[in-house]
């Protein structure tokens, strides 16, 4: 199975830049995924890193160190509507998503 | 392109009824559907994996009784709760998957037992 932890909430200004981290322990890594989530609403795909580095899209990053078991999102130049849940989602060897609790991320203006 | 639909987006239902949800890939065909349930502030757990022509596979402690998942298509793939309970009340998501790449999920069904 997957143990993946992240931070619960963090609240950042408007214009400012968060990093959110998330570290995971695998039976099997066949990539990671972030991805946002409104309340009541189905999470969008955000990125995907498999090999080890930065991804970068926009103002959104993505960070992997395989080795390290961590990954990290970066988001930049945060607005309003970027406060939502972040999740973070290893998938295994059967290519199977196991999730995150999630990390509720505020911005404030 | 690959857009996830799911029907109804919110039910009520009576303690004991059975509730039927559609998952439907609309412009492309699913080789795998996946089930999960989310709880209010809890992340989303998956119930089963689903491919088209085959049962679903569940994961431990999801009664594949309860949950029935039928496949019958590359586009379709519907979850029924029998018998349902309050403690079933939920957020139930499907998600696509083309190939082994992405999953892509549809907008999910609040499920409210009474």
């Amino acid at each position: 199975g997957q143990n993946i932890d992240q931070p619960t909430e963090m609240t950042a200004t408007e214009g400012a830049i968060v990093q959110i981290n998330c570290t995971y322990q695998t039976s099997g890594f066949n990539g990671l995924f972030w991805y946002q989530q409104h309340a009541g609403e189905a999470p969008t795909f955000l990125s995907y890193n498999v090999l080890d580095g930065l991804e970068e899209k926009g103002r959104f990053s993505s960070f992997l160190s395989r080795s390290k078991g961590y990954s990290y999102l970066l988001l930049k130049e945060l607005q309003m509507k970027d406060s939502a849940s972040y999740l973070c989602a290893v998938r295994d060897g059967d290519y199977k998503l196991s999730f995150g609790a999630g990390t509720t991320v505020t911005v404030r203006a | 392109g690959a857009v996830v639909s799911q029907h109804p987006s919110r039910v009520i239902c009576k303690s004991g009824t059975s509730v039927k949800i559609e998952c439907r890939s609309l412009d492309f065909q699913a080789t795998t559907m996946f089930w999960y349930r989310q709880f209010p502030k809890q992340s989303l757990m998956l119930m089963a994996t689903s491919n088209e022509g085959s049962k679903a596979t569940y994961e431990q402690g999801v009664e594949k009784d309860k949950f029935l998942i039928n496949h019958a298509s590359l586009t379709l793939s519907t979850l029924t709760v029998t018998s349902a309970h309050p403690e079933d009340s939920s957020f139930y998501i499907c998600s696509a998957s083309l190939g082994d790449w992405e999953q892509f999920f549809g907008p999910g069904t609040r499920l409210t037992v009474l």
